[in-house]
């Protein structure tokens, strides 16, 4: 039968380029963001974390860009590549709670 | 690297009737979370564990859901009766509290009931 679900809000990135990756969170009171990565057929993989007292943060290829006023993430991900194809969550929560509130997804392809 | 183990991967089971989830977190991970993702849909937080009770659960995590760690090295869930709306990717995850806050999610174990 057709599944219902949500629409995943998609993006396609030429191979080698950048791509940015936007989310919305919910919570106002939240300190700690992550943007997770989920293959096809897989659990969600950590790609990078951010506090709340941090407006940026680097890592390998990646950088997280957090905007508290508009409650705004945002992932970049630098030279794309082939295994870049996924979905990303971002995800928030605050210190002393243990439960992790995920975004809707978008669905990253890499067009070789 | 170390990493969240589950079983079964998939898991197929009639209406009504009761199934167990396993997980074996990291070892030296204290906390341990089960996170439920229905096809197409966004990851929903179930219950988290803590000193071997439960720290939170969502309103999802009703009666018919429990969670043990029997041992030192198996963490469970339990649905009592299952409904056909539980049918969903069910995630397990854990975190070392001494490290960062990064949960770590196992591959999952994909519940269809008919």
């Amino acid at each position: 039968g057709e599944s219902v679900g949500l629409h995943l809000p998609t993006l396609s990135v030429q191979e080698g380029d950048n791509s940015i990756i936007n989310c919305a969170y919910s919570n106002s009171a939240s300190d700690y963001f992550i943007w997770y990565k989920q293959e096809s057929g897989k659990g969600p993989q950590f790609i990078i974390d951010i506090r709340s007292n941090m407006d940026k943060r680097q890592g390998q290829r990646v950088t997280v860009l957090l905007n508290k006023t508009v409650k705004h993430l945002s992932l970049q991900i630098a030279a794309t590549q082939p295994g870049d194809s996924a979905v990303y969550f971002c995800a928030e929560t605050n210190f002393g709670n243990e439960k992790l509130t995920f975004g809707t997804g978008t669905r990253l392809t890499i067009i070789p | 690297e170390p990493e969240v183990t589950q079983t079964p991967s998939h898991q197929v089971t009639q209406m009504g009737q009761e199934v167990i989830l396993r997980c074996v977190p990291i070892s030296n991970h204290l906390y341990f979370y089960w996170y439920r993702q229905i096809l197409g849909q966004k990851v929903e937080f179930l219950v988290s564990f803590y000193n071997n009770e439960i720290s939170e659960k969502s309103e999802i995590f009703d009666d018919q859901f429990s969670v043990e760690r029997p041992d030192g090295s198996n963490f469970t869930l339990k649905i009592r009766s299952t409904k056909l709306e539980d049918s969903a990717m069910y995630f397990c995850a854990s975190r070392n509290p001494d490290s960062s806050y990064e949960q770590y999610f196992g591959p999952g174990t994909r519940l269809t009931v008919t």
